[in-house]
C-alpha cells in the first residue's frame, strides 16, 4: 500500500496552545481527509480537502491540501481538554482507495 | 454526515471458529465499502475493498480465504474471519463512501473488537 508519513507521533501541550501536525507522501493524492479517533471507537471525519492549495476550516481546526498534492497539515487553535485523542490523515489514492497516516496522539494538559 | 453501523460491537470467540462482522450504510447507498484492521496504538491498515455485486479486492498480504468479504447489497458488506486464531484478535473497522455535493467523503463505522481465545 501507499506510505503516508505523519508527524509528530505524539504531542503534549498545555490547554490554550495551538497544535500543528502534518502528513507527507511520495505519491500524489486526490483527496486528503483528517480524522479524530477516540479509544475503542471508529474515526470521525473532521475536515475534507479536494483541491491542491485548498485551505479549509472547521471551528478551531484548519487544514490545507499541499500544492504538490503530496502533503497536508492540520492546525488546532486554542486547544481544550476534549481535543485529546489520536488524529489521522488519510489520502485518497487513484480515486479508489484511502490510506492512513500513522497517527498523532494529542495530549492536552488542563 | 452519513451514518455507518457495524455489528457486533465486540465479540469473543474460541480459536478455530468463524466470526461474521456486518457493516451497513444506514442513510445512503455504497457501491464500495472498505475494511480496515487496527492493532493497539497503531494506524488503520486497509485490508480490502468491497465492491457490490463483485469480488472484493484484497491488499497485498491479506489472505482472501481467511477474510471472506461479501457485498450483497448497496447497504451491506460482511467480513467473515474464518478459523480464527488469537493473532486475528484486533479492532476491525469498515467504511463507506458517499458523495456530498459532488465531493467524495468516507465515513467509518464504530468498529468491532474481536478477541480470539
Amino acid at each position: 500500500g501507499q506510505q503516508l508519513n505523519q508527524s509528530p507521533q505524539s504531542m503534549f501541550i498545555q490547554e490554550g496552545e495551538d497544535v500543528s501536525m502534518n502528513c507527507t507522501s511520495s505519491s500524489i493524492f486526490n483527496t486528503w481527509l483528517w480524522y479524530k479517533q477516540d479509544p475503542g471507537e471508529g474515526p470521525v471525519l473532521l475536515i475534507a480537502l479536494y483541491k491542491a492549495g485548498e485551505l479549509t476550516s472547521n471551528g478551531r481546526l484548519t487544514a490545507q491540501f499541499g500544492i504538490t498534492r503530496k502533503d497536508s497539515f492540520l492546525n488546532i487553535s486554542a486547544s481544550i481538554p476534549s481535543d485529546v485523542g489520536i488524529y489521522f490523515c488519510a489520502g485518497l489514492y487513484n480515486f479508489n482507495k484511502f490510506y492512513f497516516g500513522s497517527g498523532t496522539k494529542l495530549n492536552v494538559k488542563p | 454526515g452519513a451514518v455507518v453501523s457495524q455489528h457486533p460491537s465486540w465479540v469473543i470467540c474460541k480459536s478455530g471458529t468463524s466470526v461474521k462482522i456486518e457493516c451497513r450504510s444506514l442513510d445512503f447507498q455504497a457501491t464500495t465499502m472498505f475494511w480496515y484492521r487496527q492493532f493497539p496504538k497503531q494506524s488503520l491498515m486497509l485490508m480490502a475493498t468491497s465492491n457490490e455485486g463483485s469480488k472484493a479486492t484484497y491488499e497485498q498480504g491479506v489472505e482472501k480465504d481467511k477474510f471472506l468479504i461479501n457485498h450483497a447489497s448497496l447497504t451491506l458488506s460482511t467480513l467473515t474471519v474464518t478459523s480464527a486464531h488469537p493473532e486475528d484478535s484486533s479492532f476491525y473497522i469498515c467504511s463507506a463512501g458517499d458523495s456530498v455535493g459532488g465531493s467524495y467523503e468516507q465515513y467509518f463505522g464504530p468498529g468491532t473488537r474481536l478477541t480470539v481465545t
